[in-house]
């Protein structure tokens, strides 16, 4: 099944703080979070692991609760340059399972001078 | 520079034909990846691959093969038997050591003449 991002689009003045949300149905092994800009590749930005291993880079965080199968990224004082729509791609299980990522749909934040 | 290289950028297809999408990566990475998206579905996982001459299907490999002849090259063939090949082609790969991002190439954007 896929992720549920939330909310599925949201306008920033810049300077203002975001959260997106991705919500899973499924145990959870790891969660990856993606920002894309209209036709292009998407970038990758941060990888979350169950046991609370975070690999990432930018000035932007997230989090992972393995409870609750979510995963939240945090984007603080946001620039022009975070527009874009962001995807979180989960991984359940271990072994060959957790090399397929499913992906939500997508938050599209826009941020505006 | 290490990456992912896709060609074409723009494909046409005509009725009744097959069109093969290429793929290579000089990241000596044993997984490889194909994603359709659409606009406002997120990315959805067409095939895959672990290992040479081994690939698996994923949600929507329904009109679609592939090949994976070496382990740099990982071909797409959109089939007759797509009847809505219109969407923007992704291909990725990354490493199977564990928690390790998927990186994407640049995108095939295939349209129907």
């Amino acid at each position: 099944q896929q992720p549920v991002q939330s909310p599925q689009a949201v306008i920033l003045r810049e300077g203002e703080d975001a959260v997106i949300n991705c919500s899973s149905s499924k145990a959870l092994y790891s969660v990856h979070w993606y920002r894309q800009k209209h036709g292009e590749a998407p970038v990758f930005l941060m990888i979350l692991l169950k046991g609370g291993e975070q690999k990432g880079h930018e000035k932007i965080s997230a989090s992972f609760n393995e409870k609750k199968q979510q995963s939240s990224l945090y984007l603080t004082a946001s620039q022009l340059s975070y527009s874009g729509t962001y995807f979180c791609g989960t991984t359940s299980g271990s072994g060959a399972g957790s090399y397929q990522l499913t992906f939500g749909k997508g938050t599209k934040l826009s941020v505006i001078p | 520079d290490g990456g992912i290289t896709q060609s074409p950028k723009y494909l046409f297809r005509k009725e009744g034909q097959n069109v093969t999408l290429s793929c290579e990566q000089n990241l000596n990475h044993d997984a490889m990846y194909w994603y359709r998206q659409d606009p406002g579905q997120g990315l959805r996982l067409i095939y895959y691959s672990q290992i040479v001459n081994d690939f698996q299907k994923g949600d929507i490999a329904e009109g679609y093969s592939v090949s994976r002849e070496k382990k740099e090259s990982f071909p797409l063939t959109v089939t007759s038997a797509q009847k809505n090949p219109t969407a923007f082609y992704l291909c990725a790969s990354t490493s199977l050591h564990g928690g390790q991002p998927q990186h994407f190439g640049d995108g095939t954007r295939l349209s129907i003449l």
